[in-house]
């Protein structure tokens, strides 16, 4: 059973439009939530953050939303560029677990010039 | 630069054969993991480690050993026993506070 699922496995965007990657979860417990980056054949890199006391954080062009009730974050790029292009994996984790994240099937984002 | 090296970066092995992935990290982190991305899927964890010595079965373990002998090392031994062993591996260090995992470049096993 997923726990975290991110039922799109591809996004293609315009350069300069906006990008948004969607995440759902099941699991109540959860109250901390991270996306991360990956290039082909390069290990993932952590791009944002939020725990469930925010509904909202910002650094820079990445903006990542959580609706607590409906058990879903989205992550937005703004303006997108082809250097995002890239898988973008959501991941899940709830305090007491020991940073035992739970990830997402992953998104591949394209943006096109 | 604090960092996480795996190695190698590429392998290629015949099936029936065991095989070691490194993991070393000199971020002073305590716990460490090991992941495996197949195409398609998200990373699913194989084996995890909160302290040195000891270490605790993932996901999907079965086919896989590790050992923590020192903080900085966390080798994963991929075993005869993997049915289907072709994947890329992750693996990750984290303190025990951000929950933020910092990953290595990751190794691509190739079963010929």
């Amino acid at each position: 059973d997923q726990q975290v699922k991110q039922n799109s496995p591809s996004l293609s965007v315009q350069e300069g439009r906006i990008s948004i990657l969607n995440c759902d979860y099941t699991n109540s417990m959860f109250d901390y939530f991270l996306w991360y980056k990956k290039y082909p054949a390069e290990g993932p890199t952590f791009l944002i953050s939020i725990s469930s006391i925010k509904d909202k954080n910002e650094d820079g062009r990445f903006t990542v939303f959580l609706n607590k009730s409906a058990k879903h974050l989205s992550l937005h790029i703004v303006p997108s560029q082809p250097g995002d292009s890239a898988v973008y994996f959501c991941a899940a984790s709830a305090l007491g677990a020991g940073n035992m994240l739970t990830f997402g099937g992953g998104t591949r984002l394209m943006v096109k010039p | 630069d604090g960092g996480i090296t795996q190695s190698p970066k590429y392998l290629f092995r015949k099936e029936g054969q065991n095989v070691t992935l490194s993991c070393e990290q000199n971020l002073n982190h305590d716990a460490m993991y090991w992941y495996r991305q197949d195409p398609g899927q998200g990373l699913r964890l194989i084996y995890y480690s909160q302290i040195v010595n000891d270490f605790q079965k993932g996901d999907i373990a079965e086919g896989y050993s590790v050992s923590r002998e020192k903080k900085e090392s966390f080798p994963l031994t991929v075993t005869s026993a993997q049915k289907n062993p072709t994947a890329f591996y992750l693996c990750a260090s984290s303190t025990d506070i951000t929950g933020e995992l910092f990953f290595g470049e990751g190794s691509r096993l190739t079963v010929l």
